[in-house]
């Protein structure tokens, strides 16, 4: 079947850096999307990635690794802004998107 | 304004009523998407429109329906709600189907089914 897998929660203190993990079980393999989603709004993109590496955006940068079905997200200089739901979906050999749970993110002063 | 607009946002339903959540967008997307959101479970498609005139199934297809008359509105049915439907629902629209496209979501309606 096919499987994402996240972190419920995590909290992390403002100023600091938080790294949210996600690991995928998809049949085939098109890139893994993460979207950051406010309480009671909508999902918005945050980062694509297809290649193995780290991609850095900002604040914010986002890892694969295919051969280990693994991604993470790293969140810099923690605000409370960043305080959201984080979203990890991987798109499938059908270009459907799997998605995971969410990790709740608390973000404490 | 661009973007993707829901209504109604949230709305109260007894069950066996019929109801259509209303999606619309402005910015010329092929591909359009329901999902519904739960507590403790990721976003679950529930139909998909690839272009307009063409629908498919997605993981949890029974018990709603869609349409895709024009490119910007795609509603979603609930032919007899039941309390199970009670939920998050969004649509979302991406530029081109079965691609790895952004997708962009609306507000969200959220529906209660007593």
């Amino acid at each position: 079947g096919q499987n994402i897998d996240q972190p419920t929660e995590m909290t992390a203190t403002e100023g600091a850096i938080v790294q949210i993990n996600c690991t995928y079980q998809t049949s085939g393999f098109n890139g893994l999307f993460w979207y950051q989603q406010h309480a009671g709004e909508a999902p918005t993109f945050l980062s694509y990635n297809v290649l193995d590496g780290l991609e850095e955006k900002g604040r914010f940068s986002s890892f694969l690794s295919r051969s280990k079905g693994y991604s993470y997200l790293l969140l810099k200089e923690l605000q409370m802004k960043d305080s959201a739901s984080y979203l990890c979906a991987s798109i499938d050999s059908n270009y459907q998107l799997i998605w995971g749970a969410g990790t709740k993110l608390i973000i404490k002063p | 304004i661009a973007g993707i607009t829901q209504a109604p946002t949230s709305q109260i339903l007894a069950a066996g009523r019929r109801m259509t959540l209303r999606c619309t967008q402005d910015m010329r997307h092929n591909a359009m998407y329901w999902y519904r959101q739960d507590l403790g479970l990721g976003l679950r498609l529930i139909h998909y429109s690839n272009t307009a005139g063409t629908t498919g199934k997605g993981e949890v297809p029974d018990g709603y329906s869609v349409s895709r008359a024009n490119t910007d509105d795609f509603p979603l049915t609930l032919a007899s709600a039941v309390p199970s439907q009670t939920s998050v629902y969004f649509c979302a629209s991406s530029p081109i189907a079965g691609d790895t496209d952004t997708q962009y979501f609306g507000p969200g309606t959220r529906l209660t089914v007593l």
